[in-house]
Order: structure tokens, then C-alpha cells, then sequence
């Protein structure tokens, strides 16, 4: 079975400053990992994914994720944010040899302030 | 491109009423699932199906059933709603690999009163 545990249900930061959102994961075999985010009203839109090979991967908007095995972590950040980038974040896994399931995190929303 | 198609957008049910909820995709996805989204509770594994003809539950498939008569269509039936299905369900698919990631329907929000 695998698990995700978003460790912040709310992130309230200022334009402009570095945010970090919090994944922890847990699963018996090899993983592959996802950030989704949601806008109000929307659907769910990929930000970025670890399949395999380097550790950071980048993503769209500026976002980037680190990959780490030991620490079962995926943790999200941006140098910068934007007003526009206040959504709902997910992180999700799912492991390989399953029917591409995917199993959510409970949602981190990220409030932008000016 | 339509990519996931999901209606209605809205819907008010009675308790013990039934419906059901479309999804169809022009992609060519082998694989497609149903979620539900609660607050607080991130998003729930309803059933999936990875072709047409097959299908198998997820985490909470209690009080609802799926069909995949074709590789476009997985609609989900709700069989005598009851309140506590009120939710935000979500529609996905990919092709028979996670490289490109889910490809995600907007949402029918069902309130069932």
C-alpha cells in the first residue's frame, strides 16, 4: 500500500518570497511522484513529475521539486511567488506495477499575499 | 482536442435518487478513473478501468458502479444517492504509461439533499 502525507493543510506567504510545500510518502516499491495544482473551480493541472533519473526536476511556473529516497520526501518550492500562483496543491503517488493509481495527498493551499 | 469531457457541471439530487455522471475522452487512453474530492481530504480512488470491458474498484467504490462499454466512455452510476456522496467528482485517463502524467475532466460538483 502506499500513502502521502502533506505535512501543511495552509501556506500563507508574501509575493515574492520562497515557499516550500511539504510531501512525505510512503510505499514498498519504486515510486514515481507528481505535483497537481488546482486553480478555484478547476481541474487538476501537472506541474511537474519524478519518473526516474535526476533528482530535481523542473516544472512549469517555476516550480521545481527534489526527489529524495532516503528521506521519502518530494518537496515542492519556488524562489519566487506570484499572486497568481495562490491554488490548492497535491502531491500524489504511484508505484510501479499497479494500474497507474494514483493516491493523493490531502491538499496544500498555498494563499499569496501582497 | 477535447481532451476529458465530464457533464453535467452541477447537479442537485434527492436523497435515494440515481444519476449518472458522464466522461468521455477523444485521447485514446487505455486507462481511466473516477475520483472524489472532499475538503481537507485531498482526492479518492472511486474505480477505474484500464480498457474497455474491464474495470475494478478503488478505495470508496461503495454506492456507486462504472461500466467501459467503449475506450472513450466510463460514465459512473449513483444507485439511491445519499448525503454523504455530496462531493466534487473528478474524471482522469492516460495512455498506458504515467510519462505525460493524468489528464483531468473539471469537475461535476453533485449535492445530494
Amino acid at each position: 500500500a502506499q500513502s502521502v502525507t502533506q505535512l501543511d493543510s495552509q501556506v500563507p506567504v508574501f509575493e515574492e518570497a520562497p515557499v516550500e510545500l511539504r510531501c512525505n510518502y510512503s510505499s514498498s516499491v519504486s515510486v514515481y511522484l507528481f505535483w497537481y495544482v488546482q486553480y478555484p473551480n478547476q481541474g487538476l493541472q501537472l506541474l511537474l513529475k519524478y519518473l526516474s533519473g535526476s533528482t530535481l526536476v523542473k516544472g512549469i511556473n517555476g516550480f521545481e521539486a527534489e526527489f529524495n529516497k532516503s528521506q521519502t520526501s518530494f518537496h515542492l518550492r519556488k524562489p519566487s511567488v506570484h499572486i497568481s500562483d495562490t491554488a490548492e496543491y497535491f502531491c500524489a503517488v504511484s508505484s510501479s506495477g499497479s494500474a497507474r493509481q494514483l493516491t493523493f495527498g490531502s491538499g496544500t493551499q498555498l494563499t499569496v499575499l501582497p | 482536442n477535447a481532451g476529458v469531457t465530464q457533464t453535467p457541471k452541477f447537479r442537485i439530487l434527492k436523497i435515494g435518487q440515481s444519476m449518472t455522471l458522464q466522461c468521455t475522452q477523444d485521447m485514446n487512453h487505455n486507462y481511466m478513473y473516477w475520483y472524489r474530492q472532499d475538503p481537507g481530504m485531498g482526492l479518492k480512488l472511486i474505480y477505474y478501468s484500464v480498457g474497455a470491458g474491464i474495470t475494478d474498484k478503488g478505495e470508496v467504490p461503495n454506492g456507486y458502479n462504472v461500466s467501459r462499454s467503449t475506450t472513450e466512455d466510463f460514465p459512473l452510476r449513483l444507485e439511491l444517492a445519499a448525503p454523504s456522496q455530496t462531493s466534487v467528482y473528478f474524471c482522469a485517463s492516460i495512455t498506458g504509461t504515467l510519462n505525460y502524467g493524468y489528464t483531468f475532466g473539471s469537475g461535476t460538483r453533485l449535492t445530494v439533499v
